[in-house]
C-alpha cells in the first residue's frame, strides 16, 4: 500500500538554528499539505500545494518558514531561525485532488524539539 | 475561532462496551465530515466520513451520526477493543480542501 514518506522522524535543534523537513507524497497525488500539530491540539494547515503551485499559505509564518515543491512531487519545509514555540509535530499529507471524496493520507510526521 | 470542537479531551471505556465520541461545528457551510485516528508517533489515519446528505454512515464497528440542525456529529465504536485506544479527531474540509480539525479526544479502552 502506497504511503506518504517523511524524514527525519525526529529532530532536536537549538533555537536560532535552521531545520528542514522532507515529504514524498503518494505517487500521482497532485495536492500536498503541510500541517503543524501542537500537543493537545488538532493539526493546523501551514501550506497547501496543487502540483508545484501554492494554493494556501495564509497561516505560514513567512518571516521564518518557507516551503517548496519545485517539480510538483516531493516537498521541503524549512524553518530559519527556529524558535522555542516551533516545537511540534509537522505532518505532511497528500490527496489526489481537493474534492470531498479525495481523502487526505498522512505521513508519520516529524517531531521537532527546539531547545 | 474554533470551527470544529471536541469538548471531551478524554474518554475511558471497558472492552466490549460502546465508545461514543462527540464533535460540534459552528460553520453551517461545512457539508462533509471525517474522523481520523492517531496513534502516538504516527500520522493520523482516515477512519470514516459522512456527507451532509446523510445522517448515518456505518463501516464495520464504526458508525458516524450527523445531526445538522444541532451542528453535531458523533462516532460510535461497538464493540470497543483495546487496539482502538488512540486520539480521535473529527475534521471538516474547506472548499480549498484543507481540513479544519477539532482538538481531539483520547480514547482508552480497558481490557
Amino acid at each position: 500500500e502506497a504511503e506518504v514518506a517523511q524524514s527525519p522522524r525526529y529532530k532536536i535543534t537549538e533555537k536560532s538554528q535552521a531545520v528542514a523537513f522532507w515529504c514524498d507524497p503518494i505517487s500521482g497525488h497532485a495536492t500536498l499539505y503541510w500541517y503543524r500539530q501542537i500537543l493537545g491540539q488538532g493539526p493546523e494547515l501551514l501550506v497547501q500545494f496543487q502540483d508545484e503551485s501554492v494554493v494556501d499559505d495564509s497561516q505560514l509564518p513567512k518571516d521564518r518558514f518557507s516551503a517548496e515543491r519545485l517539480k510538483g512531487v516531493d516537498s521541503t519545509l524549512k524553518i530559519q531561525p527556529a524558535e522555542l514555540g516551533d516545537s511540534a509535530m509537522y505532518l505532511c499529507a497528500s490527496s489526489p485532488g481537493t474534492g470531498e471524496s479525495d481523502t487526505q493520507y498522512f505521513g508519520p510526521g516529524t517531531r521537532l524539539t527546539v531547545l | 475561532d474554533q470551527q470544529v470542537k471536541q469538548n471531551s479531551p478524554s474518554l475511558s471505556v471497558q472492552e466490549g462496551r460502546i465508545s461514543i465520541l462527540n464533535c460540534d461545528y459552528t460553520n453551517s457551510m461545512f457539508d462533509y465530515f471525517l474522523w481520523y485516528k492517531k496513534y502516538p508517533a504516527e500520522g493520523p489515519t482516515f477512519l470514516i466520513s459522512i456527507s451532509s446528505i446523510k445522517d448515518k454512515n456505518e463501516d464495520g464497528r464504526f458508525t458516524v451520526f450527523l445531526n445538522k440542525s444541532a451542528k453535531h456529529l458523533s462516532l460510535h465504536i461497538v464493540p470497543s477493543q483495546p487496539g482502538d485506544s488512540a486520539v480521535y479527531f473529527c475534521a471538516a474540509p474547506r472548499d480549498t480542501g484543507k481540513l479544519i480539525f477539532g482538538q481531539g479526544t483520547t480514547l482508552q479502552v480497558k481490557p
